[in-house]
C-alpha cells in the first residue's frame, strides 16, 4: 500500500539557506496540495495542483515560497532565504478529482531554521 | 472567511469514559465537514465526514452530526480507549472567498489522552 510520500522528514538549516521537498503522492490522484503546520496549530493552506496546473495559492505563501508539479505526479515546495518564522511542518496531501474534501496526508517535512 | 473553532485540550479520560469534542464553524456557502485524527508519530487521516445538514459521520465508534441550525460537528464517543489517544482536528471543505475553488480549513486540534 504506498501513501502519500515526504522526503526529507527532518531539514534543519541555517537562516538565509534554500530548501527543497519532495512529495510523492497516490499514483491516481490528480489534486495535490501543501499545507504547513506549527506547533499547537492546525494545517494551514498553501496551495494545491490539478494535475500539473496549480490552481490555487494562498496569501501565506510569500514570493520565498514556490511549488511545482512539473509532469503531474511528484511535487517540489522550495522555500528560498529561509527565516525562523518558516520553522514548521510541511504536509502534502493527495486527493482524486472528486474527493471533495477527503485527502490523504502524508508525515510531513519538518523545517527547522536556526 | 472560513474558520472551525475546536475545544482547547489536551482533554484528559479515563478508559471506557464518554467523549465530546465540540466543533463549530463559519463558512460560504454548503461546506462539508471532517473529522481528522493524528496519532502520534503518523500522518493526518480521514476519520469521518458529513456533506449536508443532519448528516450522521461514524467511523470506529465515533460520531458526529452535521448541525446547520448551530453551525456545529461534535465529535462524541460512547467508551474511549487508550489506542484513540490522539490529537482531533475539525475541518470544513467550502468556497475560499472569492476565488471559486474550494479548500480544505482546520482547526486547531484537541489533543486527547485516554488513561488506562
Amino acid at each position: 500500500d504506498t501513501g502519500v510520500s515526504q522526503n526529507p522528514r527532518h531539514k534543519i538549516t541555517k537562516r538565509g539557506q534554500n530548501v527543497t521537498f519532495r512529495c510523492d503522492p497516490i499514483s491516481e490522484h490528480n489534486r495535490l496540495y501543501w499545507y504547513r503546520q506549527t506547533l499547537g496549530q492546525g494545517p494551514e493552506f498553501l496551495t494545491y495542483f490539478q494535475n500539473e496546473a496549480q490552481l490555487e495559492k494562498s496569501r501565506l505563501l510569500s514570493d520565498r515560497f514556490s511549488a511545482e508539479r512539473p509532469k503531474g505526479s511528484f511535487s517540489t515546495l522550495e522555500i528560498q532565504r529561509t527565516e525562523q518564522g518558516d520553522s514548521a511542518m510541511y504536509l502534502c496531501a493527495s486527493s482524486p478529482t472528486r474527493g471533495a474534501g477527503e485527502l490523504f496526508f502524508g508525515e510531513g517535512s519538518r523545517l527547522t531554521v536556526l | 472567511g472560513n474558520s472551525v473553532t475546536q475545544m482547547e485540550g489536551p482533554v484528559t479520560l479515563s478508559e471506557e469514559a464518554f467523549l465530546t469534542i465540540n466543533c463549530t464553524y463559519t463558512a460560504t456557502g454548503y461546506p462539508s465537514l471532517f473529522w481528522y485524527v493524528q496519532y502520534p508519530g503518523e500522518g493526518l487521516q480521514l476519520l469521518l465526514k458529513a456533506t449536508k445538514a443532519d448528516d450522521k459521520g461514524s467511523n470506529k465508534g465515533f460520531e458526529a452530526t452535521y448541525r446547520k441550525e448551530t453551525t456545529s460537528f461534535h465529535l462524541e464517543k460512547g467508551s474511549v480507549q487508550v489506542s484513540d489517544s490522539a490529537v482531533y482536528f475539525c475541518a470544513l471543505f467550502a468556497l475560499r472567498g472569492d476565488t471559486g475553488r474550494r479548500a480544505l480549513t482546520f482547526g486547531s486540534g484537541t489533543r486527547l489522552q485516554v488513561q488506562p
